[in-house]
């Protein structure tokens, strides 16, 4: 049972280049998250999506677009990567959300952006 | 807007010792989970609390919810080396909110 998958788990881009991060889950989940972690500030929500075709922001969305046009999967995009954008990613999906369900995390992608 | 604090942020103790996590969180909610995430690794859930009054154990570390209080704990009993990690609790708001933030974490360490 493959879980949650998120490619690619490294990444290094320059300023101002465009990328996608992929999220894959195999669990029929209802709701995808992506978070973002930096050191000393937890991970914080960037963009959430309940079910196919529904997507909202979270507490750090600018820079950021998803789309949810499959159950199965939420990609990140990057539209034009800045250096604050360097950090860990982490997608993670729920059966109903996470007012009644824990949330099931990816590995991660490192983003580095000179 | 909902803030989840943990404290201690960093926490190194011996073998043996028994030490407790705490996480509070400024609006209402009874859902509050705790994750364990080891250097370089994703995050894997321990515990999930969703009522007041909750308590969870699993081996030597146990979790309690007090939604009065707005206060979970997560206590460690006896600790040992396979413990440390960085411990985060996590907390959605009620009614409908899809939301789940993340308290700072508390990066443990525990020395033989």
């Amino acid at each position: 049972n493959a879980g949650v998958t998120q490619t690619p788990k490294f990444q290094v881009l320059k300023t101002g280049q465009s990328m996608t991060l992929q999220c894959a889950q195999d669990m029929n989940h209802e709701y995808m998250s992506w978070y973002r972690q930096d050191p000393g500030m937890g991970l914080r929500l960037i963009h959430y999506s309940v079910g196919a075709g529904i997507t909202d922001q979270g507490e750090v969305p600018n820079g950021y677009n998803v789309s949810r046009s499959t159950t199965e999967d939420f990609p990140l995009r990057l539209l034009s990567a800045a250096p604050s954008q360097t950090s860990v990613y982490f997608c993670a999906s729920s059966l109903t959300g996470p007012n009644t369900g824990e949330l099931f995390f990816g590995e991660g992608s490192r983003l580095t952006v000179l | 807007e909902l803030k989840v604090e943990q404290n201690p942020l960093f926490l190194s103790m011996q073998e043996g010792k028994n030490y407790t996590i705490y996480c509070n969180y400024s609006t209402t909610s009874d859902r509050l989970y705790w994750y364990r995430q080891d250097p370089g690794k994703s995050l894997e859930s321990l515990f999930v609390l969703l009522s007041n009054g909750a308590v969870k154990q699993e081996g030597r570390l146990m979790a309690s919810l007090d939604t009065k209080a707005r206060l979970s704990t997560l206590h460690i009993t006896a600790a040992v080396h396979d413990l440390s990690a960085t411990y985060f609790c996590a907390v959605a708001e009620n009614f409908g909110n899809e939301k789940l933030t993340f308290g700072t974490g508390t990066r443990l360490t525990i020395i033989p």
